[in-house]
Formats: C-alpha cells, structure tokens, sequence
C-alpha cells in the first residue's frame, strides 16, 4: 500500500520570501509523484508531476519540486511567494503499474502575509 | 475551469432526505471519482469508476450509493445521511492510466441537519 505524508499542516511566510512544502511517500513499489494546490471554494488543480527523467519538475506559478528516490521526497519549492499563493496543497502519488488511484496526503496549508 | 462540472454546489439536506450529486465531464476521460473531503481530515477516495465499472469501494456506507450510466456521468445518490456525512464532495476524472493527472470539480458543500 502507498502512503503519503504531509508533516506540515501550515506553513506562514512573508510575501517575496522562498517557501518549502514537505512531502514524503511510502510505497512497494514504483509511484508517479503529484502536487495539486486547492485555492478556497474550489477543487484541485495540478502544479506539477514527476513521471521519470530529471529529478527537478517544473510547473505553474513558478512552482518547482525535486523527486529524491533515496529519501523519498517530493519537496516543493518557489523562491518567492506572492499572497494570491495563500492556498492548501496536496502531494499525491499513484502506482506506476496502470493503477489510476490517487493517494493524497493530508495537505498543508500555505499562508503568505504581506 | 477544469472540464469537469458538478452541481449543485452547495446542498444542505436533513437527515431523512434523498438527494443526488451529478458530476459530468467531457474530456474523454475513462476513470471518474468520488472524493470526500472533510475539515482537518486527509482527501478520502470512495468510490472509482474505469470504463462505467466500479473498481474501487472503498468501504463507503450504503447510505451514499454511486451511478455510472456512461463514461462522461457520474451520480452520488444520497439517502438518511448523518451530520458527520457534512463536507466538500469532490469529483475527478482521469484518463485512466497512473501516470496522467486527475482533474476536479470544484465539489459540492454538503451539509447534513
């Protein structure tokens, strides 16, 4: 079975200022990494998603995160927050044998103040 | 906007009412879902649809009962719910493969009195 951990439930920072979200699976076997972000009163939208190749994926909003298989990290990252990145986010994984579940974590939120 | 839409977006119901979420999407999309998402509680899946047939139950009360008529609809229908049944019900639809991405609904705010 495949787990997710978000150790963080809220991370404040100041606008402009670099951010790290933590995220750390558990899983048997080979997984596809995820981030989707949840602005208030909406669904989830992707950020980004690791599949293979390089380790550092690239996604909206200046959005990056880098896959560490030794670790079992998936850390997102932006250098410079703005307030409309006030948001929950949510690292996931699926199994990478066809299986279309998606496993989330239990999200953390990002509160960027002015 | 995400391609896939439900309604209604808000639903308050008493306890004895029966009611029905509908999510559709038209993205050629294969797989659909059914999450709930509670206050200070991680994303629980329910249900998984892949190609009209329920592949996932994921221990789900009988009270909440899925429908999947076609590859594009998926229905929650509702029935004696309780007050903690009250949260965000999200859909998602996906091409059915573990490499592409899901996309959501913007849910439905249940609220059970």
């Amino acid at each position: 079975a495949q787990s997710v951990t978000q150790l963080d439930s809220q991370v404040p920072v100041f606008e402009e200022a670099p951010v790290e979200l933590r995220c750390n699976y558990s899983s048997s076997v080979s997984v596809y990494l995820f981030w989707y972000v949840q602005y208030p009163n909406q669904g989830l939208q992707l950020l980004l998603k690791y599949l293979s190749g390089s380790t550092l994926v690239k996604g909206i909003n200046g959005f990056e995160a880098e896959f560490n298989k030794s670790q079992t990290s998936f850390h997102l990252r932006k250098p410079s927050v703005h307030i409309s990145d006030t948001a929950e986010y949510f690292c996931a994984v699926s199994r990478m044998d066809s299986s279309y579940k998606l496993i989330f974590g239990s999200g953390t939120r990002l509160l960027v103040r002015p | 906007e995400t391609g896939v839409t439900q309604t209604p977006r808000h639903l308050v119901m008493g306890m004895t009412n029966k009611k029905s979420l509908k999510c559709e999407q038209h993205l050629g999309h294969n797989a659909m879902y059914w999450y709930k998402q509670s206050a200070k509680k991680p994303l629980e899946l329910m249900f998984v649809y892949n190609f009209k047939e329920q592949t996932e139950n994921n221990s789900v009360p009988s009270r909440f009962s899925p429908e999947c008529p076609n590859s594009s609809h998926l229905f929650l229908h509702l029935h004696t719910l309780q007050p903690e049944d009250s949260a965000l019900y999200l859909c998602a639809s996906s091409r059915g493969q573990g490499n592409t991405e899901a996309f959501f609904g913007q849910g439905t705010r249940l609220t059970v009195v």
